[in-house]
């Protein structure tokens, strides 16, 4: 059972145009999502986080939306550019950092 | 920039050989992790480290896991008895804690050790 999925293994779009990347949870009790990104034979570098108390973060061209009573968190990325493409993982962690659960992943490929 | 960085970058391993995995976390920061991601599936949490000892850990991380900090620098992951499902990239991650006031969430991921057992 997933605690953390992410129901798109890909997406592509267009440079220029808005992405978004989904992911849906089923634990309440964590208090921190994160988005991560990977590019292939590199580990996964950290994007933007958001805290459970919040609805949405901004940082540049990453917005962080957290729909607490649906259980879902999506990244927007706008405009798309094509150092974009890369693996995206969201995950949930708790308020100590103890541990943290990643989301399977969506490989995001942004089109020229 | 400070970085983690991450030993040997591929290991070749025969099933039931011990293997030693090295980390380097960025120098001031006080939470380590190890996380393991089998070619083609997603990434798992293994286990945290906080001031010498383990602080969480996963279902995976078994007794034929160990982690430990033994000069101050380095954070090691070994595994005593490998078996062939053990081969996956293995990445290192650290955490400052706090930043100012504030705790910080933010992982700071190493490159990764690719460990194959045949």
């Amino acid at each position: 059972d997933q605690q953390v999925k992410q129901n798109s293994p890909s997406l592509s779009v267009q440079e220029g145009r808005i992405s978004i990347l989904n992911c849906d949870y089923t634990n309440s009790m964590f208090d921190y999502f994160l988005w991560y990104k990977k590019y292939p034979a590199e580990g996964p570098t950290f994007l933007i986080s958001i805290s459970s108390i919040k609805d949405k973060n901004e940082d540049g061209r990453f917005t962080v939306f957290l729909n607490k009573s649906a259980k879902h968190l999506s990244l927007h990325i706008v405009p798309s550019q094509p150092g974009d493409s890369a693996v995206y993982f969201c995950a949930e962690g708790d308020n100590y950092g103890q541990n943290f659960v990643f989301g399977p992943g969506t490989r995001l490929s942004v089109l020229p | 920039e400070p970085e983690v960085t991450q030993t040997p970058s591929h290991q070749v391993t025969q099933m039931g050989q011990e293997v030693i995995l090295r980390c380097v976390p960025i120098s001031n920061h006080l939470y380590f992790y190890w996380y393991r991601q089998i070619l083609g599936q997603k990434v798992e949490f293994l286990v945290s480290f906080y001031n010498n000892e383990i602080s969480e850990k996963s279902e995976i991380f078994d007794d034929q896991f160990s982690v430990e900090r033994p000069d101050g620098s380095n954070f090691t992951l070994k595994i005593r008895s490998t078996k062939l499902e053990d081969s996956a990239m293995y990445f290192c991650a650290s955490r400052l804690l706090l930043a100012g006031a504030i705790v910080s969430h933010e992982q700071f991921f190493g490159p990764g050790t690719r460990l194959t057992v045949l």
